[in-house]
Formats: structure tokens, sequence, C-alpha cells
């Protein structure tokens, strides 16, 4: 199974709302990443996780919060978002996060924040 | 200036052809990735490269770290090809940079 899942596919939110974005890998995965994608951009790394523990935050505001729940479960909490947050979330996972892992990448969640 | 400078950043093909996407970059890395995204966003990692070169189908992809320089070559391009191909750097200092993409339309 080389498969990367995220749920949901398309989330419509308000700006006072909470949501939660799931991911989810079984390929025993120890590096987790979410990035963030605007349109007709490339990918801005946001987190990566490693073990479970927070790596990585690239200067994200906290109204994104992570969670690493266990070594297969990515999930982004959004609170309190902007129509500028209004993105494609993808995550991503590999092997490790040091040393040359090749990345597997979920299908993505478009994102509007209304 | 970016640190991954793609080019070109629109390529039109007919089906058939060969094609050529250039990558530069201008940091010490530890691997370099190429990437194709369709519309609809889904990404697949076509290659990673530390050195010399990879073939996979039609694809071929090559780096020169002297130079700082990657290619990824389409052999007899087809329009399912069609897509973003995306050159993304890991550097030394596990830092990634991604280029902006070159968008690839092959025609039949």
């Amino acid at each position: 199974d080389t498969e990367v899942t995220q749920t949901p596919k398309h989330l419509v939110m308000g700006m006072t709302n909470k949501k939660s974005l799931k991911c989810e890998q079984h390929m025993g995965h120890r590096a987790m990443y979410w990035y963030k994608q605007k349109a007709k951009k490339p990918p801005e790394l946001m987190f990566v996780y490693s073990y479970e523990k927070l790596s990585i935050n690239e200067s994200v505001p906290s109204r994104f919060s992570p969670e690493c729940p266990n070594s297969s479960l990515l999930n982004l909490h959004l609170h309190a978002l902007q129509p500028e947050d209004s993105a494609l979330y993808l995550c991503a996972s590999s092997q490790a996060w040091q040393g040359i892992y090749e990345q597997y990448f979920g299908p993505g969640t478009r994102l509007t924040v209304t | 200036k970016n640190e991954v400078e793609q080019s070109p950043q629109n390529l039109t093909a007919q089906e058939g052809e060969f094609i050529t996407i250039n990558c530069s970059y201008s940091v010490g890395i530890s691997a370099l990735h190429w990437l194709q995204q369709h519309p609809g966003g889904g990404i697949v990692s076509l290659f990673m490269l530390s050195s010399g070169k990879k073939k996979h189908g039609r694809l071929i992809a090559t780096i020169n770290i002297q130079e700082k320089h990657s290619s990824l070559h389409i052999t007899a391009s087809h329009p399912r090809d069609s897509a973003v191909y995306i050159c993304a750097v890991r550097s030394g200092r596990n830092q990634f940079y991604f280029g902006t993409g070159t968008s690839l339309t092959v025609i039949p």
C-alpha cells in the first residue's frame, strides 16, 4: 500500500468555524508533511512531523494547528481562518525526515474560506 | 531570486515530440525531486536524484551536481503527459525549495 489518503476532498468553511483536515498513511513512514498550495503556485511547506514530533514549523499562523496522534495519522486543525487561506492542502509522507527519501503525496483537500 | 528556477514556464508540444524541462538551483542540496501534478491537484513523485541519471519508462531525469542543474526528458510525448512538472530540492540544511513549475500541454 503506497497510498496517502486525505479527507475531506473539499471543504467550505466560514471564518468563525472550526474544522479539521485528516491525512493517513500505512506505509510505516515516520515523517509526515503538510503543504499549502495556492492556484498556479508550487506547494509551500507548512509543517514536518518526524516520529510524531513537530520538527519544522515554517512560521505558520496559529490559526493552523497540526497534530500527529500516531505514526499513521496527521491532522490539521483549522480555526478562525481568513479568505486568503483558501488553497489546496496537501499531505505527504516519507520513510524518514533525515536522509534522502521519496515523498508520497495525498490527493489534497481543497479548502474554501467564505 | 528563487533558489530553484525552472524553464520553460509553459510548453506546448505535438504528440510524439521529445520534451526537455530544465531546473537550476542555487543552494547545496542533498536531493532533487521531480514531481508531476495533474489538474485537480494530485502530486506524483516521478524521480528523486542525488547524482547521475534515472530512467522510468519514457521519462529520464539527469542531474549535474557541479553545475547545479537537472533536466527532465519525456520521450515520445503523449497527451496524458499534459500536467505541471515541478522541480524541488532539499538543501543540506533540510529545507525544501520548490520551482514554480512547468505547465506542459501535449496536443494529439
